[in-house]
């Protein structure tokens, strides 16, 4: 069995400061990892994946996340907020076979001048 | 055009009533997802399928069904809709285990 856990349902930062959504898994067998983003009234966009080899995945938007498998961690990190990144972030884990997805619950982020 | 289209993308329905919301692609994929947003829950799996006669249950389809009319489409079901089916509904497809793409999402409520 999968599952996902986003430590944290709102995360607020200031313009310009360093961002970080902790996201942890369980899993059985080697996971594939995601973040999403979900922007007001819109769909869910793939952010990033790990599938194998580098564990520092680098995204769209200036984002990038570590998959560590030790602390079974796949954490979400920015350098530097924008407040064009104000939005709902999830992360999600599948296998390897079937691919359905299992969520987190989701954490908000706003971002203030 | 975008590759992952639902209709509706809003529904205003009563106790009871059937509905149906529905969901095409242009991607080309094999596998097609419904999943079901709710605040603080996240997105949850309701039905897959990988191919039109491959359907298999997610993790809440109670109360759901679906029908895969054809590679592109995969439709949703509520026989007798109840309130505690208002939800944000996606729609995904993906060739493989690696990445699903989104649709737009079909907010539902149910009176």
């Amino acid at each position: 069995a999968q599952s996902v856990t986003q430590l944290g349902s709102h995360v607020s930062v200031s313009e310009g400061a360093l961002v970080l959504l902790r996201c942890n898994y369980s899993s059985s067998v080697p996971p594939y990892l995601f973040w999403y983003v979900q922007y007001p009234n819109q769909g869910l966009q793939l952010l990033l994946k790990y599938t194998t080899g580098a564990t520092l995945v680098k995204g769209i938007n200036g984002f990038e996340a570590e998959f560590k498998k030790s602390e079974t961690s796949f954490h979400l990190t920015k350098p530097s907020a924008h407040m064009s990144d104000a939005a709902e972030y999830f992360c999600a884990v599948s296998d390897r076979i079937e691919g359905k997805l299992i969520f987190g619950q989701g954490t908000e982020l706003s971002v203030k001048p | 055009d975008a590759d992952v289209t639902q209709t509706p993308r809003n529904r205003i329905t009563k106790t009871g009533k059937r509905i149906m919301l529905e969901c095409s692609q242009t991607k080309g994929h094999d596998r097609m997802y419904w999943y079901r947003q709710d605040p603080g829950l996240g997105l949850r799996l309701i039905y897959y399928s990988f191919d039109v006669k491959d359907i298999n249950k997610g993790e809440i389809s109670d109360g759901y069904s679906v029908s895969r009319q054809a590679q592109a489409k995969f439709s949703l079901s509520l026989e007798s809709a109840i309130p505690n089916q208002t939800a944000l509904y996606f729609c995904a497809t993906s060739a493989g285990a690696v990445e699903q793409y989104f649709g737009p999402g079909t907010r539902l409520t149910v009176t």
